[in-house]
């Protein structure tokens, strides 16, 4: 089955500094949601972005999408250490299954 | 708020031990799901289930079974525990709104198969 594939796996930054991460895919996409998850806990969501948008902003978050590179990004402004966690991309085709990526572990040092 | 529970948040089996997992979501979703989650793999969908008694297989069904007898409750079932069973399980359930689905988790259960 198509998965997304987030990049890098790991990524560890200081607070206030920016964290961007990639998310890669393989078949045509209805929208593209990202969620948080927070260790040991289920998944939170964030934000999705349809196939005819190509960027989308809530507070603090901004996603990109590039349907012909199949690939989408989530960036996160003024990090705080609160943003610790994992974040996955995950796909929608057209059914009522999401496809889920590997995820993007960040790490946020105060 | 949507709600979504599942039964035990920790839980230790022995194997052969048969396990029963279970959910429920108090919003009167018609999707529920199952996935593993393993460091490295990320989320890999067990089973889905789109209505009552209806359920489908998802991506790594071997070894499980699920049961749907009423809307709110979605259990997964371990016939036989192996040890490659320890893993984490979230269940989810699913509302369409605005255009498209989106998900609801629980705080999923760490299984340990030993």
């Amino acid at each position: 089955s198509q998965q997304g594939e987030e990049d890098p796996q790991a990524l560890s930054i200081q607070e206030g500094e920016n964290a961007t991460m990639n998310c890669s895919y393989k078949t045509s996409i209805n929208n593209l949601q990202w969620y948080r998850q927070n260790s040991g806990r289920g998944l939170v969501h964030l934000i999705l972005i349809r196939s005819n948008e190509r960027e989308k902003h809530s507070g603090r978050l901004r996603v990109t999408l590039d349907t012909s590179k199949k690939s989408s990004s989530l960036l996160i402004t003024a990090s705080r250490a609160a943003d610790t966690a994992s974040y996955f991309c995950a796909t929608e085709g057209g059914s009522e299954k999401l496809v889920f990526g590997k995820g993007t572990k960040l790490t946020v040092n105060p | 708020d949507v709600k979504v529970t599942q039964s035990s948040r920790y839980l230790v089996k022995r194997t052969g031990e048969k396990v029963f997992l279970e959910c429920v979501q108090d919003m009167d979703h018609e999707n529920m799901f199952w996935y593993r989650q393993d460091p490295g793999l990320g989320l890999r969908l067990i089973y889905f289930s789109y209505d009552v008694k209806m359920k489908e297989k998802g991506d790594i069904p071997e070894g499980y079974s699920v049961s749907r007898e009423k809307k709110e409750r979605f259990s997964l079932i371990l016939e036989s525990a192996s040890t490659n069973q320890t893993s984490m399980y979230l269940c989810a359930s699913s509302l369409r709104r605005e255009g498209r689905w989106e998900q609801f988790f629980g705080p999923g259960t760490r299984l340990t198969v030993l």
